[in-house]
């Protein structure tokens, strides 16, 4: 069973760093990976989607990396602010099954 | 553009009430739908989806149901809410033969937060 994990669950950084949020999963077979943003109360929106094959996409100030074979990923924020303050999400597709596993998530602080 | 409705946005609802929650999706035709549940401080757990009309399937067996009468309509019920219940609802489309290719994006609603009192 496909199994995602978050580190750190919360970090709170002063604006302007650039920072990095850990993603985990324990099986390799996966068809992509896919960051989204959550606001308090609110949906998610996707923010970057990684295929297997790819290494990494970029959107803006956001850098998201995949190294499949170890199961790790990472969203790289640059020059972060205020605004970047939400709970970032990642969640990968499994080959069997077509589903999604969501990590818990990481909630980002960033103070003025 | 294509847009997905969700409500109510918050509901507070007594142990052994019926649930209803309705979520619709505006501007594409045979969308894949799914319910996901987040509850408080963990990550999000799918709890149904479909791909067509009267199709539906579920990921953990529960007290909840969910119905699809119509191409872009999915409802989430239950007849008798348990305390266990609460959390936040989220209700999500994509497009695709099947579901979730592997460029499909996963589009979220915008919630529903559920208490059971």
């Amino acid at each position: 069973k496909q199994e995602v994990t978050q580190i750190p669950a919360a970090l709170s950084v002063p604006e302007g760093e650039n920072l990095v949020l850990n993603c985990s999963f324990t099986d390799s077979a996966i068809y992509n990976l896919q960051w989204f943003r959550q606001d308090p109360g609110k949906g998610l929106t996707s923010l970057l989607l990684i295929q297997s094959s790819q290494r990494e996409q970029t959107s803006g100030r956001l850098n998201a990396s995949l190294d499949k074979s170890s199961g790790r990923s990472t969203l790289y924020i640059a020059a972060s602010q205020p605004g970047d303050s939400a709970t970032y999400l990642c969640a990968v597709l499994n080959n069997a099954g077509n589903m999604l596993t969501f990590g818990g998530g990481t909630r980002l602080m960033v103070k003025p | 553009s294509q847009t997905i409705h969700q409500w109510p946005a918050t509901l507070v609802q007594p142990v052994g009430s019926p649930l209803s929650l309705e979520c619709t999706v505006e501007g594409t035709s045979n969308p894949n739908l799914y319910w996901y549940r987040q509850a408080a401080g963990r990550g999000l757990q799918l709890l149904f989806y479909s791909v067509g009309i009267g199709q539906i399937s579920s990921e953990v067996p529960q007290n909840l149901s969910a119905s699809r009468p119509q191409d872009r309509q999915f409802i989430l019920s239950s007849k008798k809410l348990l305390l266990s219940d609460s959390g936040f609802y989220l209700c999500a489309w994509s497009v695709g033969t099947d579901i979730l290719a592997t460029n499909e994006k996963l589009f979220f609603g915008s919630g529903t937060q559920l208490s059971v009192l």
